[in-house]
């Protein structure tokens, strides 16, 4: 069973790096799209980038000029940098995956994208405060 | 478009059946998958694709699809399923993810 175990500091200043990293436990790093999800207290989640195993990455437009996401394969590890921090990046963090496929539609009329994140980690708090 | 909608807040009888909805332009193309996520917990997928349901999780969870609109139905609503629910796919593009606003269920 692929577990996702995340880490990183959970107390920034404002003006520091963001700098959180995900483990991928019991499953395989290829053929998937790994992200990075925020929530900040109280309202919905946001997609912040996801990369895949060949470190290819997208990234939310709303974010894209303070994050980098990166890849390393060797240790089934993504991390996450987001720079310039304020209070409004305060939020519980996720990584997941996610899977996307071409699925028929229904009398053969065409066909559907089917896309969903399967596997999350438990969050991890950041908080920026001065 | 990249964004998907919906409602804020819904609430049903127990036993009852009730409909979540989530409307966008990339759901012309994608079948969207919905998230269950409880007070201080992650979100959990629920359903995704036509009607495909991760072990563990009880078949009064349905999904349905209509133009740019999906429905996440649950049908004799039980007071765990008290939660917010969360639509996701890809936008219209294929290159980001989007998630709807959340729609927050009480079970009365």
């Amino acid at each position: 069973q692929v577990q996702l175990q995340q880490w990183g500091a959970g107390l920034l200043k404002p003006s520091e790096t963001l700098s959180l990293t995900c483990a991928v436990y019991g499953g395989s790093f290829s053929g998937y799209y790994w992200s990075w999800i925020r929530q900040p207290p109280g309202k919905g989640l946001e997609w912040i980038g996801e990369i895949n195993h060949s470190g290819s990455t997208n990234y939310n437009p709303s974010l894209k000029s303070r994050v980098t996401i990166s890849v390393d394969t060797s240790k089934n590890q993504f991390s996450l940098k987001l720079s310039s921090v304020t209070a409004a990046d305060t939020a519980v963090f996720y990584c997941a995956r996610g899977y996307k496929k071409i699925v028929p539609a229904a009398l053969g009329l065409g066909y559907y994208y089917s896309y969903y994140m399967d596997v999350w980690g438990k969050g991890a708090t950041v908080t920026v405060s001065s | 478009s990249s964004e998907l909608t919906q409602d804020p807040a819904v609430s049903v009888a127990l036993g009852q059946t009730v409909r979540i909805t989530c409307q966008g332009d990339s759901l012309r193309s994608y079948y969207a998958s919905w998230y269950q996520q409880k007070p201080g917990q992650a979100p959990v997928l629920v359903i995704y694709g036509e009607n495909n349901r991760p072990s563990g999780i009880p078949d009064r969870f349905s999904v349905s699809s209509s133009g740019n609109t999906a429905s996440l139905t649950i049908t004799g609503a039980q007071a765990e399923d008290e939660a917010d629910y969360y639509c996701n796919s890809r936008d219209t593009s294929g290159n980001h993810v989007v998630f709807g606003g959340g729609t927050k269920l009480t079970v009365l």
